[in-house]
């Protein structure tokens, strides 16, 4: 079973920023917080990662809180080709990757 | 970044028969190469860990002799879902490690739709 939880679902107008909530509860010390997104029928595809400081790259932004429980992926205009399915995976490097259900996020135009 | 390919994108077969996907890394040589199976509005689950010239380690549920796993180089490998039934209709998706342990590395192939009849 996947060790974060996430809102099944949400949506975000085209332009605006779309901010997924991530739970990880159970995260490890040595557990980097990463994010990757399934648009339909292809493979997923590498967002972010991050340990304990906030992260950002050309795709997005990645907000994790001092205790690490909770970290929120931010796509700051979201665009139509964003709506995907957003998984974030609690991974050390010493295990298998379990995916959970993820975020399918519906950009709307 | 680095390119994962899976043949075929999609196949449609007949109760019964084998068939065979591929997945190949383009641009590095996978020291470990991954097979996950999605149902339809279900999440990745992983079926095997390959590993070049080993024999692939299977999770738990997943039965080795119904789906074959050749590694056979660095840039190879091969699932054979043998004597399909409709229930392994699937989306078959595969991902190669480049170097050890760090996730950003793993590199995900676009996924192989497969439907038997």
């Amino acid at each position: 079973d996947a060790k974060t939880t996430q809102p099944t679902s949400m949506d975000c107008a085209e332009g605006r920023a779309a901010n997924l909530p991530c739970n990880h509860s159970t995260i490890s010390g040595n557990e980097y917080v990463y994010w990757y997104r399934q648009i339909h029928s292809q493979g997923p595809q590498y967002i972010i990662h991050g340990l304990k400081n906030n992260e950002t790259n050309e795709m997005a932004s990645l907000i994790i809180t001092e205790d690490r429980k909770s970290s929120t992926l931010i796509l700051p205009h979201a665009t139509l080709r964003d709506t995907a399915v957003y998984y974030c995976i609690d991974f050390s490097g010493y295990q298998k990757v379990t995916f959970g259900i993820g975020t399918k996020l519906q950009v709307i135009p | 970044g680095a390119v994962v390919s899976q043949h075929p994108s999609r196949v449609i077969c007949k109760s019964g028969t084998s068939v065979k996907i591929e997945c190949r890394s383009l641009d590095f040589q996978a020291t470990t190469m991954f097979w996950y199976r999605q149902f339809p509005k279900q999440s990745l689950m992983l079926m095997a860990t390959s590993n070049e010239g080993s024999k692939a380690t299977y999770e738990q549920g997943v039965e080795k002799d119904k789906f074959l796993i050749n590694h056979a180089s660095l840039t190879l490998s091969t699932l054979t879902v043998t004597s399909a039934h409709p229930e392994d209709s699937s989306f078959y998706i595969c991902s190669a490690q480049r170097g050890a342990g760090r996730l950003q590395e793993q590199y995900f192939g676009p996924g192989t739709r497969l439907t038997v009849t």
